[in-house]
């Protein structure tokens, strides 16, 4: 398909296990955002990657999260040593280049659910 | 500064009702305030966005208001379908690229 792929769909973990979530922007894509949508809440920012550099790492939550995107197309979030405040969904969006007025085309998210 | 508050948290309607959602900001640094669509299970779908050079934008059923002395904006759904149901964000960005999400409005449509 043409849209933002996300793997795994979900995921389910013991707490203190290293996960990793990977997204596959849409082709041509050079702006790469990384998002957490907690139950019945709104959509917090973690991370923004423009090519292979994230100039913007303003909200990542702790340490414990990082992201590396490579070839400037695929991104991998890690959550390192899970605590249950992690669970939640994790979605990704691209957009064609950067600025706010380029729209961002979500995923689908990965379901994180931390036992 | 960088909240965007939005309401009401639900909103029942019957088929053929205009529902309205509505957002307010802090930040005057805001230019663009794009509206998702989101149904369980699935990622938000840009439904409409709006830039503050404008007062209102319609896209089929879908109008956005914009009051930029307010600092506010809003959603409106001409006609509503029971398949308008979902859940429905407002977001807004700025000098940097990151959106920033209102809580959401969960919209219930009945036949």
């Amino acid at each position: 398909g043409a849209g933002v792929s996300q793997s795994p769909s979900n995921k389910v973990t013991e707490k203190g296990k290293d996960v990793e979530l990977r997204c596959d922007p849409i082709s041509g894509h050079t702006a790469l955002y990384w998002y957490r949508q907690s139950l019945g809440q709104g959509l917090e920012f973690l991370i923004y990657f423009q090519g292979n550099s994230a100039p913007d790492k303003s909200g990542l939550p702790s340490d414990r999260f990082s992201a590396e995107r490579t070839g400037g197309s695929v991104s991998t979030l890690t959550i390192q040593r899970t605590q249950q405040e992690d669970s939640a969904v994790y979605l990704c969006a691209s957009s064609l280049s950067r600025g706010g007025f380029q729209p961002q085309h979500f995923g689908d998210g990965t379901r994180l659910s931390i036992l | 500064q960088q909240q965007v508050k939005q309401s009401p948290q639900s909103l029942i309607v019957q088929k053929g009702g205009i529902p309205i959602i509505n957002c307010a900001y802090e930040n005057t640094a805001f230019d663009y305030f794009p509206w998702y669509q989101q149904f369980p299970g699935k990622g938000p779908a840009l439904l409409i966005a709006i830039r503050p050079d404008v007062s209102e934008k319609k896209e089929g059923r879908f109008t956005i208001s914009f009051n930029k002395s307010a600092k506010q904006f809003s959603l409106h759904i001409m006609d509503s379908q029971p398949g308008d149901s979902a859940t429905y964000f407002c977001a807004a960005s700025g000098d940097t690229d990151k959106l920033i999400f209102g809580t959401g409005t969960r919209l219930q449509v009945f036949p």
